[in-house]
């Protein structure tokens, strides 16, 4: 089965510096990735998506993130962090249709802003 | 159109307790889960079904029954409450394809005393 690893289970950035939030997936064949972005108390939300239709993906809020096949990595950027960008990410593979097309999460990243 | 409600939205239970939770959405979509999410392990996928009628095992089944008589609903069922069962449960849906986005309601919190 595919996997994701989602490295630091918590990240502090200050207002107005770059975010980075790593995942590294474990597949035999071409994954489809998703990031996903939990507020609190609340359901998950897409941030973006990989598809293989292009390795750099864009998504909302100014969140990005590229596929890069040799490193098995979909790191999450963003150039500038807000203070509204505080929440809890989560990475997750596809494990396709023979599977339901469920999704296995990673463990979660929490990201902290500091004013 | 409300995506997907789930209800109740907080619950206690003693052990040994049974409950039922409720997952509705108005999407039409053929796909539905229920997850689990505990702290430091992400989401983890308890059951799931590919269309009405149908449902099927995910990583963590034990404990849990559901059921899918209706497209727009999915069920989750505890029928004798344990502590570790203490958790937030998500259920999503998908309309049907990998590529599409899985929708997620706002979650249910569950602790068992």
């Amino acid at each position: 089965a595919q996997s994701v690893t989602q490295l630091g289970s918590h990240v502090s950035v200050s207002e107005g510096a770059l975010v980075l939030l790593r995942c590294n997936y474990s597949s035999s064949v071409p994954p489809y990735l998703f990031w996903y972005v939990q507020y609190p108390n609340q359901g998950l939300q897409l941030l973006l998506k990989y598809t293989s239709a292009a390795t750099l993906v864009k998504g909302i809020n100014g969140f990005e993130a590229e596929f890069k096949k040799s490193e098995t990595s979909f790191h999450l950027t963003k150039p500038s962090a807000h203070m509204s960008d505080a929440a809890e990410y989560f990475c997750a593979v596809s494990q396709g249709p023979n599977a339901g097309n469920m999704l296995t999460f990673g463990g979660g990243t929490r990201l902290m802003v500091k004013p | 159109n409300a995506g997907v409600t789930q209800t109740p939205k907080f619950r206690v239970l003693k052990t040994g307790q049974s409950m039922t939770l409720l997952c509705a959405q108005d999407m039409n979509h053929e796909y539905m889960y229920w997850y689990r999410q505990d702290p430091g392990m992400g989401l983890r996928l308890i059951h799931y079904s590919v269309g009405e009628g149908t449902t099927a095992k995910g990583e963590v089944p034990d404990g849990y029954n559901v059921s899918r008589l209706k497209k727009q609903n999915f069920l989750l069922g505890l029928e004798s409450a344990a502590p570790s069962q203490t958790s937030v449960y998500f259920c999503a849906s998908l309309r049907e394809l990998l590529t599409d986005t899985q929708y997620f309601g706002p979650g249910t919190r569950l602790t068992v005393l």
